[in-house]
């Protein structure tokens, strides 16, 4: 089945920097990625997601590449601000193969004033 | 109601006693997760139910934990005898699950959990 590692657990930038988190994972017939944040208390929310038929996505200062050779994908956000602090989720599925999603283990961004 | 939605918000137990947690998917979604959440942690899988086939178990920890799906929609996740170790935030999600023509609607929405507390 599906396996996905995510890096880093944990993250800290300087607010107005740039913040990577970066996934792997190991099925090849994987063809949709979502990202989701979970606020502190709440429940987890899709913010972005890609599927297998494009490289690159990007709304406003987040953006997900994809590299499907070497099965990983990354999510950046740029100008970091202090309400993009969360923990990040990284998923990957077969979608049309209707498969579960399989997250990775979550990343904690914090950005420091 | 529009999104999905979990019943008890928090449900304290004795170490032992038998729990259910219910989760009311949206609408037509054929797709249905439930997770637990440690505190700090990440999301651990437990069991995916998608339409009519046979449900993926493969994250329930225990035989103590099962759940069901009626007839495609609300789903019960039962921990039998539960242990303190059991204490987690229950997560249900749930989405369309399958595409149709170029469009996929793929997006899993979740619930706003279940604290489970085992004393």
């Amino acid at each position: 089945g599906e396996n996905v590692e995510q890096h880093p657990s944990t993250l800290s930038v300087q607010e107005g920097d740039s913040a990577v988190i970066k996934c792997t994972y190991s099925d090849s017939a994987s063809n949709y990625f979502p990202w989701y944040k979970q606020e502190l208390g709440k429940r987890p929310q899709l913010i972005i997601d890609i599927r297998s038929n494009v490289g690159e996505k990007k709304d406003q200062r987040i953006a997900v590449t994809l590299n499907k050779t070497a099965k990983h994908f990354s999510l950046h956000i740029t100008e970091t601000q202090p309400e993009d602090s969360a923990v990040y989720f990284c998923a990957a599925s077969n979608i049309q193969g209707a498969q579960k999603l399989v997250f990775g283990q979550g990343t904690r961004l914090t950005i420091n004033p | 109601g529009a999104g999905v939605s979990q019943s008890p918000s928090n449900k304290v137990t004795e170490k032992g006693k038998d729990v259910e947690l219910r989760c009311d998917p949206i609408s037509g979604h054929t797709a249905l997760y439930w997770y637990r959440q440690s505190l700090g942690q990440g999301l651990e899988f437990l069991i995916y139910f998608q339409g009519n086939s046979a449900p993926d178990k493969s994250g329930l920890p225990s035989d103590r934990f099962s759940a069901e799906r009626t007839g495609g929609s609300v789903s019960t996740l039962t921990i039998q005898r539960t242990q303190q170790e059991d204490s987690a935030v229950y997560l249900c999600a749930s989405s369309l699950g399958r595409s149709r023509g170029f469009k996929w609607y793929t997006e899993a929405f979740f619930g706003q959990g279940t604290r489970l507390t085992v004393v």
